[in-house]
């Protein structure tokens, strides 16, 4: 059974940094693109980042509003992806998903995780 | 960046009914392997985001055949027929046909 899950959210300051987790479990990590997700309260669903396998050489796409402050990276060895968040803003304010993208068949997000709450605030 | 707009904010139907949402591109999604990298998603509360249909009609693995994707181009739909009670939730389409991914604003089903 495919399982994600999110950890490291919590109560932030602005200007501060956070560093979110996504352990997985259930299908063979390295060689699957991962990906993060955001959802601000009550608002709709905003992609931030991808990271790709090894075979494309871990290469790495961000959202256009958040790139220079965010950072996906992962380790296959604990089949986990990280988002690094910098100089957090009260807009960052989000529940932030993991999801894996399919190894075949398209190009589409096909399991979620919970998420994990992201507050920006003083 | 790629655009998707889905007009309707929130649908009010009754259980048994057919509805549609629609979402709009502002570019094409077919690419040149002739699919449409356009997918969609359920949001229920307490539950995890669920896909739908991926390549505008392609239903994912234990999804009821009363979900329906469908169009091409610009302009797509999921339909769902006999809506059941559990259907009553958030909609959201994506296109991953180019970085950056975008998803549309969310469509919700609401009981009338």
């Amino acid at each position: 059974e495919v399982q994600i899950l999110e950890t490291g959210g919590g109560l932030v300051k602005p200007g501060g940094s956070l560093r979110l987790s996504c352990a997985t479990s259930g299908f063979n990590f390295n060689d699957y693109f991962m990906n993060w997700v955001r959802q601000a309260p009550g608002k709709g669903l905003e992609w931030v980042a991808q990271i790709r396998n090894k075979n494309y050489n871990y290469a790495t796409y961000y959202a256009e509003s958040l790139e220079g402050r965010v950072t996906i990276s992962r380790d296959d060895s604990k089949s986990s992806v990280y988002l690094q968040v910098s100089s957090l803003r009260a807009e960052d304010t989000a529940i932030y998903y993991c999801t894996r993208w399919p190894l075949f068949g398209g190009d589409y997000f096909d399991y979620w995780g919970q998420g994990v709450m992201v507050t920006v605030s003083s | 960046q790629i655009t998707l707009t889905q007009q309707a904010e929130s649908l009010w139907i009754s259980p048994g009914e057919r509805v549609s949402i629609t979402c709009r591109a502002s570019q094409s999604l077919l690419y040149t392997d002739g699919k449409h990298y356009l997918s969609w998603y359920q949001q229920r509360p307490g539950q995890t985001t669920k896909a739908l249909i991926y390549h505008a009609s392609v239903r994912t693995d234990g999804v009821p055949t009363r979900f329906i994707g469908s169009g091409s181009g610009t302009e797509f739909t999921l339909s769902i027929e006999h809506v059941q009670p559990e259907d009553f939730a958030i909609y959201y389409c994506l296109q991953t046909l180019k970085s950056p991914l975008t998803f549309g604003s969310g469509t919700k089903l609401e009981i009338k």
